[in-house]
This record gives structure tokens, sequence and C-alpha cells, in this order.
């Protein structure tokens, strides 16, 4: 099984700091992403990457950025962390290749940001 | 773009019974795949069962089944027989054929099984 993991279940930070999320993958996937869930808002990405040092913005990056220095990991960086960053954040990994039907999103637990 | 719509915030079943939860999407692409993912309060985010946009036939696990309507580009989940560990968010999801993997995903469906 493909395994996920994301380093932090629960975080809580303060405004401004620096605030960094880790997610590992263990399958050798291409694909890694960053989503943010919110009630009543669903599931919006941060940020994807397609391979090594590869990253595009997805549909709400501002105030985010992250890394992807090797294929199994992913990081969300949050520069100066805001309490309208306060959201659960999901990291999903999927194979890539001819993708689509056959490389469906695997997700990790999630970490539950509070940022005071 | 393309967005998905899950109209209803909030449902509940008798277990045993049979529910169906829509979703309806936007696109102008004919390629596309469309996906259920469940979210229990583990909060690990499962795959349900997912659907080929050019194919017809209805994609169907065990109690979980779709209404794929193309033209009406909606999307709609039938849990049949519900089971107590049914009980969790649904979103509904879309992802393009062309270009990026990325889902998009509707504002999801909070199941309650009442016993």
């Amino acid at each position: 099984d493909v395994k996920v993991t994301q380093s932090s279940r629960y975080l809580v930070k303060r405004t401004g700091e620096k605030v960094f999320l880790e997610c590992v993958q263990d399958m050798d996937h291409e694909n890694m992403f960053w989503y943010r869930q919110d009630p009543g808002l669903g599931l919006r990405l941060i940020y994807f990457s397609y391979d090594v040092k590869m990253k595009e913005k997805g549909d709400i990056p501002e105030g985010y950025s992250v890394s992807r220095e090797k294929k199994e990991r992913f990081s969300l960086i949050l520069e100066s962390a805001s309490t309208n960053q306060t959201s659960m954040y999901l990291c999903a990994s999927s194979s890539g290749g001819t993708g689509g039907y056959n490389s469906p999103l695997h997700f990790g637990n999630g970490t539950r940001l509070t940022v005071t | 773009a393309q967005t998905v719509t899950q109209s209803q915030p909030e449902m509940s079943v008798q277990e045993a019974e049979t529910v169906t939860l829509s979703c309806t999407y936007d696109t102008s692409e004919s390629d596309y795949y469309l996906f259920w993912y469940k979210q229990p309060p583990s909060r690990q985010m499962i795959l349900v069962i997912r659907q080929e946009a050019y194919k017809q036939q209805n994609a169907t696990e065990n109690r979980f089944s779709v209404n794929f309507q193309k033209a009406a580009k909606s999307f709609s989940l039938k849990i049949s027989d519900s089971q107590l560990g049914d009980a969790a968010m649904y979103f509904c999801a879309y992802r393009s054929n062309f270009g990026n993997e990325k889902l998009t995903f509707g504002t999801g469906t909070r199941l309650t099984i009442i016993p």
C-alpha cells in the first residue's frame, strides 16, 4: 500500500513564524500535491510538483511556497504565518505517467495547523 | 476553469437503507475522470470509486455505484445497504485528461448513518 506520511498531526504556531509542513511518500510517485481543507470550501490546491525541483502554483498559492529537493519529500512553507492560514493541510501523491484513472491521489492523514 | 458542485452539505440515512449523494461539474472538455473520495473522522482520504468520462457504463464497487450523466454533467454516488462505517465526508472530484494531474474538489457532503 502507498503510504503518505505528514510529519505532524497537530501544529500550533504564532503569527509571523516560519512554518514547515513535511510530507513523505514511499511509492516513488512523481506527482505530489498540497491541499488546504476548510469547512464549506472543500479542498483547494495550493501547490503541486510533478518532478524533483519542479513546482506549479495551484489555486491559492499566496502566502505559501514549496520545496521538493528529493522525489519522496514535498515541503510546504508558510514564510510568515497568519491567522487566516489556520486550516487542515493535506498532502497527496500520484504515480503520474499515463496518469488519470490509473493514478488516483493517495493522501496523508492531514496536519491541522492553528496560527494564534 | 473546471468547477465541482456538491449541493448537499449534509445527508443522513438509516442503516441498511440506500442514499444518493449529488455532484455536478462544469467543463468544456470531453475527456476527463471523476472520483468520489471518503474522509472518515480519522481524516484519511480514501478513494471510493472512479469513472472515465468516455466510458458509458457506470462504475460499481461493491455497495457503491455511480450514476454518470455526461450530457447533464452529473456524477452522483449511490450507497446501498448503508453501514455505520460509511459515516464520513464525501468529496466529488474532477480531473482533466490533459495537462497536469491535479484534482478539483467539491465542497463535500457530510453523511450521517442513523442506527
